[in-house]
């Protein structure tokens, strides 16, 4: 099955501060490239997603950087909230087929 | 908007017990999945759905899991007999036919094999 890998594994920030979790692909075929974010106790939940015509998306403290040359993408959290603590996970897809492939996930740590 | 509908939230068995999960997609949701999500991993695709057709379930341990979607709306996940390896979150998921790649899970089953 073609590969997700997603870094790090945990992340500490303060409060204010800026979070990154990167993300690299495999699968030159995949169009799709969605964040979730799941809380404990909860299924994962769509936070923000990008498709590779454009290299940057933003919507409200969340950004998605994308590198299609180096099969990478990232997310970036900016001024970081306790509310924001939670494991993130990437994940790739093709349009065609729907499904998503999950990157083993980023457990999130805002301290206040 | 009612969301994905999984049942039942916790389960604990005995290893080579049978379990079955139950899912309800969100209305007019076509595309139904089940993944299995092992503590500290992301969740991993067991069986997509088209209506009532299976669509993949190349990663389906078929000689003890088994899926079903009656008339493309509902869906059960059975598990004869169950291995300590099972033991996991199942999460169901749904999407609709204009949002292919925009998936709504459930809350999980987190099942428990003693």
């Amino acid at each position: 099955q073609q590969q997700v890998k997603q870094s790090p594994q945990s992340l500490i920030v303060q409060k204010g501060g800026i979070s990154i979790i990167n993300c690299a692909y495999e699968n030159t075929a995949f169009d799709y490239f969605p964040w979730y974010q799941q809380f404990p106790g909860k299924g994962p939940a769509l936070l923000i997603a990008i498709r590779p015509d454009v290299s940057e998306k933003k919507e409200g403290r969340f950004t998605i950087s994308f590198n299609k040359s180096a099969k990478q993408f990232s997310l970036h959290i900016m001024d970081s909230q306790p509310g924001d603590s939670a494991t993130y996970f990437c994940a790739s897809g093709g349009t065609s087929y729907g499904k998503l492939t999950f990157g083993q996930g980023t457990i999130l740590t805002v301290h206040p | 908007e009612a969301g994905v509908a999984q049942s039942p939230r916790y389960k604990i068995i005995e290893k080579r017990q049978s379990v079955a999960f139950w899912c309800n997609p969100i209305s007019g949701h076509a595309t139904l999945y089940w993944y299995q999500q092992i503590l500290g991993q992301g969740p991993k695709l067991l069986i997509q759905f088209q209506n009532n057709g299976v669509v993949d379930d190349s990663q389906l341990p078929k000689d003890r899991f088994s899926a079903e979607r009656l008339k493309g709306v509902d869906s059960t996940l059975k598990i004869q007999p169950a291995k300590l390896e099972d033991s996991a979150v199942y999460l169901c998921a749904s999407s609709s036919p204009s949002g292919a790649n925009v998936l709504t899970f459930g809350a999980g089953s987190r099942l428990t094999v003693l």
